[in-house]
């Protein structure tokens, strides 16, 4: 069955650093979304990718899909820490996969 | 407008007990999926339904089940726990079809002692 697998699954940055989580499926996806948790609380939508090739921005977040729609990466510009929380990808094909998650903790 | 509403929030059962969790989706969501959630594991898949019918499920064993009523409403029961059962279950709705994002409740985190 699909499988959605997320690199890496920690990350300690300072703040001010950028950070980079990455997504790979085992089989090609309809669409990719993007989710926030925050520590104690529920995944949150961020966003999601449909085309092939695909970058969205949002403020300092960069999101992209590649061009055979099997993976996917967020990056973070110069992280604050409010950017702390872990960043689940969810892909999507009949039904919806989560990888396992990248946690991110910054350091003031 | 309401959120995901889940309940109970928090229940401790033993082994071999049975628990049923519920999960109210937003207002005019049809499609409510559920997760389980465990350090390190991520979100692992459970079942999803679409207007009272399961459309997909994870690969998850037949002590899990679930259910959805006519209001949208659904519930799902996990029969004969074991330790490992231990988790937050999320719940989490949208409007229908197979995209669109997912709002999730605050879950139902459940200890099996």
């Amino acid at each position: 069955g699909q499988q959605v697998m997320q690199i890496p699954q920690y990350q300690h940055v300072q703040e001010g650093e950028d950070f980079t989580t990455y997504c790979n499926s085992s089989t090609t996806l309809s669409n990719i979304q993007w989710y926030k948790q925050r520590p104690g609380g529920h995944p949150v939508f961020l966003i999601q990718l449909v085309k092939s090739g695909e970058v969205k921005k949002q403020k300092r977040l960069t999101f992209q899909f590649g061009e055979a729609k099997k993976n996917s990466s967020l990056h973070i510009t110069a992280t604050q820490t409010t950017d702390v929380g872990t960043y689940f990808c969810a892909g999507n094909n009949n039904d919806m996969r989560f990888g396992a998650g990248t946690r991110l903790t910054v350091k003031p | 407008k309401a959120g995901v509403t889940q309940t109970p929030r928090y229940l401790i059962k033993t082994r071999g007990q049975q628990v049923t969790l519920s999960c109210s989706p937003i207002s005019g969501h049809r499609s409510v999926s559920w997760y389980q959630q465990t350090p390190g594991q991520g979100l692992q898949f459970l079942f999803e339904y679409f207007s009272e019918t399961q459309r997909n499920k994870g690969n998850f064993p037949g002590r899990f089940s679930g259910r959805q009523f006519s209001n949208s409403r659904s519930e799902m029961n996990v029969s004969t726990l074991e330790l490992g059962d231990s988790a937050l279950y999320l719940c989490a709705s949208r409007r229908g079809g197979d995209t669109g994002e997912l709002f999730f409740g605050e879950g139902s985190r459940l200890t099996v002692l």
